[in-house]
């Protein structure tokens, strides 16, 4: 399984574009790169997956390298709602097998106003 | 449709219990997977059941099991309950078949207090 290094905590003002890195060298061939958002005392949710280049959603983006070695989330205005640890996690996800993502710290984001 | 459900939500036990946790996957999905998350360790998987068929399994002593049913619902048991058991267990549920995305699903959690 793929270990993960994401920044620990970030801070940010509301409206502004907040970007998390996430670094994963030894992601594998079939792993895919997913991003979860948990608030306190509440399971993580789902918010973006992908394997390679761009992908954007509705709520975010996620940039993807060549080599994938790492991956950024990208939060478009944040809002004081977006404060909450956001997970980067690596793995066999399109198999559906080995569902054992590991989850590492996370980046606890901090919105002010 | 209805989301992962997970019973009880709070509980608290003395060392030396046990506790059985309980949870409803999201209909059609068939992969359950069990997390315990603690202040100092974070979120560390546990199992993860398929088809009543646990296919994975985490770095945890043999205290913590579990198993799934063949409507998909899940239970996890640990027994001979210690201090450090303290956390917020989460489930998470998937459709568990190829090419799907592999979005997890998670349920609230059930946090246990062992004092």
């Amino acid at each position: 399984l793929a270990k993960t290094t994401q920044p620990i905590s970030m801070d940010s003002y509301e409206g502004q574009e907040v970007n998390i890195t996430c670094s994963h060298n030894n992601i594998a061939t079939n792993d895919y790169i997913t991003w979860y958002q948990q608030f306190p005392s509440q399971g993580p949710r789902f918010i973006i997956q992908g394997y390679k280049t761009k992908v954007t959603n509705e709520v975010a983006s996620l940039f993807i390298p060549a080599d994938r070695k790492s991956s950024t989330l990208s939060l478009p205005r944040v809002s004081l709602s977006d404060t909450a640890v956001y997970y980067c996690l690596v793995g066999d996800a399109i198999r559906g097998y080995g569902q054992n993502f590991v989850f590492g710290p996370g980046t606890r984001l901090s919105v002010l106003p | 449709k209805a989301g992962v459900t997970q019973t009880p939500r709070y509980l608290i036990k003395t060392r030396g219990q046990q506790v059985t946790l309980s949870c409803s996957p999201i209909s059609g999905h068939r992969s359950v997977s069990w997390y315990q998350q603690t202040p100092g360790q974070g979120l560390q998987f546990l199992f993860e059941y398929f088809s009543e068929t646990q296919r994975n399994k985490g770095n945890f002593p043999g205290r913590f099991s579990g198993r799934q049913f063949s409507n998909s619902r899940s239970e996890m048991n640990v027994s001979t309950l210690e201090l450090g058991d303290s956390a917020l267990y989460l489930c998470a549920s998937s459709l568990g078949l190829d090419r799907n995305t592999g979005e997890l699903f998670f349920g609230e959690g059930s946090r246990l207090t062992v004092l």
